[in-house]
């Protein structure tokens, strides 16, 4: 079945980075892109963006470019969210996400908590 | 962006109760708007697409109707176990966007 698996909590000070993954199994990796969306702690869900599994291109939504960036390891199945220059708004749940059938999001990982804290 | 202002923000219900939920679009979106569940430390499950399409495995309690601006989901007889958060989502044109979500409580 198709699975989406995140790595575990991160806890980091502002200024630092982080990079979360996304392994994906059940299906062929680069048939499909990735998304990635945060949820701020009791907020709701927005998109980041996604990058395109089979060519590597990321496209970012206007909030989230500059400090964040997609990347793939295809050979492994994974998507990488990397966020520099870490910020206390930064705190929060990221999830990675796939579309199904149609272009809503199907899938999602259990998803990732950052906390940014001095 | 596209806006989906979503009411209401929060509701308190019986067990047996009929929910409805409201999505409003800043413009039209035709019927690319998905309905999302998400309970506690889970994360989304998405519900409805194409605005009245139930997904694989949900139940029939939960539909969707609308199209252009105006959208509805509804929960024929509530369920403690439908306790959640409930987003919609539009998909017509990038960024997808999304509700800022319904609080459902079970009394």
């Amino acid at each position: 079945q198709i699975q989406l698996v995140q790595s575990g909590p991160e806890l980091k000070k502002p200024g630092e980075t982080v990079k979360i993954s996304c392994k994906a199994s059940g299906y062929t990796f680069t048939n499909y892109g990735m998304n990635w969306v945060k949820q701020a702690p009791g907020k709701g869900l927005k998109w980041m963006g996604w990058i395109n599994t089979y060519t590597g291109e990321p496209t970012y939504a206007d909030d989230f470019k500059g400090r964040f960036a997609f990347s793939l390891e295809t050979s492994a199945s994974t998507a990488y969210l990397q966020i520099n220059n870490l910020k206390n708004e930064d705190t929060a749940t990221y999830f990675c996400a796939r579309e199904g059938i149609t272009t809503a999001f199907a899938y999602w990982g259990q998803g990732t908590l950052v906390t940014v804290s001095a | 962006s596209i806006v989906m202002t979503q009411t209401p923000k929060f509701l308190l219900v019986s067990a047996g109760d009929r929910v409805t939920i409201t999505c409003k679009a800043s413009q039209s979106v035709s019927n690319d708007v998905a309905w999302y569940q998400q309970k506690p430390g889970q994360s989304p499950k998405l519900l409805i697409y194409y605005a009245s399409n139930r997904y694989t495995g949900v139940p029939d309690r939960f539909t969707g109707s609308g199209y252009g601006t105006d959208f509805t989901f509804t929960i024929s007889t509530v369920q403690a176990e439908d306790l959640a958060v409930y987003f919609c989502q539009q998909d017509y044109s990038s960024p997808p966007t999304f509700g800022g979500g319904t609080k459902l409580e079970i009394k």
